[in-house]
C-alpha cells in the first residue's frame, strides 16, 4: 500500500525556519516525482512545489509566493522528501500535504495519494 | 499562471439529486483537468483524472466532462457520503493551480 507520512510541523515565529518531512513506503520512491500541496485555513489548495526524480534531473519547481524561501529536496535512500521552510510569513500558516505526481499519456497528470498532512502556524 | 475559476461556490442538494459543477480555465487547457474531492479534516483525493477518466475504485456515479476551457463534474445522484467540498485542478503547465473549491452539503 502506498503511504505518505508528513512530521515536522508546529508553531514558529515570523521570519523563522521549519523543516518538513515526508515518509513514502509502498512504491519506487527513486522514481517518483513528488510534491508538495498547502492549505491555508479554511481556505482552499494550494501548490507549493515539486521536485523531479533525480533519474529526471532531480530539478525543482516552486510557486511564486514561496520561491527563495521554501526548498524541496529528496533523500532517495531513506525515502523521504524535504520542504525547508525559511523566513516564514504569516501567510505560510496551512497544512502541508506531500503527493506524487502520476503521469498519464500525452503528458497530463494528477497527484495520488496524499499523506494526512502537517500544520505549519507561523505566528508571534 | 492559468486561473481556475468553479461554480458554483456552494450549493445545497437532497440525496438522490444529480449535481454538476463547473470549471474554468483562464487558457485553454486542452483535457488536462483534474477533479479531487476532500472530505472536513481530511487529505484531498482525486476523482477524475484527464477531464473525463474516473479513478479507479471511485463509484460511477461521479463523471466529468469538457476540454479547452470549460469543464464539467457531474454525480448523478448525490449519496451522504459525497458531502466534501470539491476542486479542479490544471495540469497543463506550472504552478499546477487549483480552483477555489465547490462545497456540496444537504438540504
Amino acid at each position: 500500500e502506498v503511504q505518505l507520512v508528513e512530521s515536522g510541523g508546529g508553531l514558529v515565529k515570523p521570519g523563522g525556519s521549519l523543516r518538513l518531512s515526508c515518509a513514502a513506503s509502498g512504491f519506487t520512491f527513486s522514481n517518483a516525482w513528488m510534491t508538495w500541496v498547502r492549505q491555508a485555513p479554511g481556505k482552499g489548495l494550494e501548490w507549493v512545489g515539486r521536485i523531479k526524480s533525480r533519474s529526471d534531473g532531480g530539478t525543482t519547481d516552486y510557486a511564486a509566493p514561496v520561491k527563495g524561501r521554501l526548498t524541496i529536496s529528496r533523500d532517495d535512500s531513506k525515502k523521504t522528501v524535504y520542504l525547508q521552510m525559511n523566513s516564514l510569513k504569516t501567510e505560510d500558516t496551512a497544512v502541508y500535504y506531500c503527493t506524487i505526481r502520476r503521469d498519464y499519456g500525452s503528458g497530463g497528470n494528477w497527484f495520488d495519494p496524499w499523506g494526512q498532512g502537517t500544520l505549519v502556524i507561523v505566528s508571534s | 499562471d492559468i486561473q481556475m475559476t468553479q461554480s458554483p461556490s456552494s450549493l445545497s442538494a437532497s440525496v438522490g439529486d444529480r449535481v454538476t459543477i463547473t470549471c474554468r480555465a483562464s487558457q485553454s487547457i486542452s483535457s488536462y483537468l483534474n477533479w479531487y474531492q476532500q472530505k472536513p479534516g481530511k487529505a484531498p483525493k482525486v476523482l477524475i483524472y484527464a477531464a473525463s477518466t474516473l479513478q479507479s475504485g471511485v463509484p460511477s456515479r461521479f463523471s466529468g466532462g469538457g476540454s479547452g476551457t470549460d469543464f464539467t463534474l457531474t454525480i448523478s445522484s448525490l449519496q451522504p457520503e459525497d458531502f466534501a467540498t470539491y476542486y479542479c485542478q490544471q495540469s497543463y503547465s506550472t504552478p499546477k493551480t487549483f480552483g477555489p473549491g465547490t462545497k456540496v452539503d444537504f438540504k
